[in-house]
């Protein structure tokens, strides 16, 4: 399983753009990148998932660049309900198991 | 996507007692997988249930501990035996949709246990 690398914590103020990068360097040929969201009290949920260029939903974009040896989650305009911690996680095969890193806390100021 | 019940959304128990844990999904599923969340930490998996066959335990975590059912297509349980302390954590289990996108899981809203 590729192992990812996230910046532990972001603060944000309301209404920027957000970029959170994660490395995988040993990212396997058939490996998708997801990304998760989790609230307090809550379950993660899925955000967006890719496997290579840009992936844009309407709660964000994806930017994967041509080696996918990392990925950069972009949420625009930030609000208050963004902070929340943020996964990336790398994997191919459905039932595969997930290793969830530490994740990135995103902190979104008034 | 797929809409998962999780009951009870929290609990306090005693040491040396079991609590078990009930998770209902709104659709068929072959994976169920169930985690620990300990407070202000990420997701660590404890095993994976599949219908027709044993659980698969991840290292260090055994049935014995957390016995897990799984009788049907919906629905799954995960008991956690002889409580200490230690085990206060959000457990939450979570499906993954065959047919479906690749690696996306749903997870429920997950089971807050406090052990005193």
């Amino acid at each position: 399983l590729a192992k990812t690398t996230q910046p532990i914590s972001m603060d944000s103020y309301e209404g920027q753009e957000v970029n959170i990068t994660c490395s995988h360097n040993n990212i396997a040929t058939n490996d998708y990148i997801t990304w998760y969201q989790q609230f307090p009290s809550q379950g993660p949920r899925f955000i967006i998932q890719g496997y290579k260029t840009k992936v844009t939903n309407e709660v964000a974009s994806l930017f994967i660049p041509a080696d996918r040896k990392s990925s950069t989650l972009s949420l625009p305009r930030v609000s208050l309900s963004d902070t929340a911690v943020y996964y990336c996680l790398v994997g191919g095969n459905y039932g595969q198991n997930f290793v969830f890193g530490p994740g990135t806390r995103l902190s979104v100021l008034p | 996507s797929a809409v998962i019940s999780q009951k009870p959304s929290r609990d306090i128990c005693q040491r040396g007692t079991s609590l078990t844990i009930q998770c209902q999904v709104d659709s068929q599923v072959t994976m169920m997988f169930w985690y620990r969340q300990q407070p202000g930490q990420s997701l660590t998996l404890i095993a994976t249930a599949n219908q027709g066959s044993e659980a698969t335990y991840e290292s260090g975590f055994v049935i014995d501990k957390f016995p897990i059912s799984r009788p049907n297509l919906t629905f799954s349980t995960l008991t956690v035996s002889n409580m200490s302390p230690e085990d206060s954590s959000i457990y939450l289990c979570s499906v993954e949709i065959a047919g479906g996108p690749k690696n996306i899981q749903y997870f429920g809203a997950g089971t807050r246990l406090s052990v005193l």
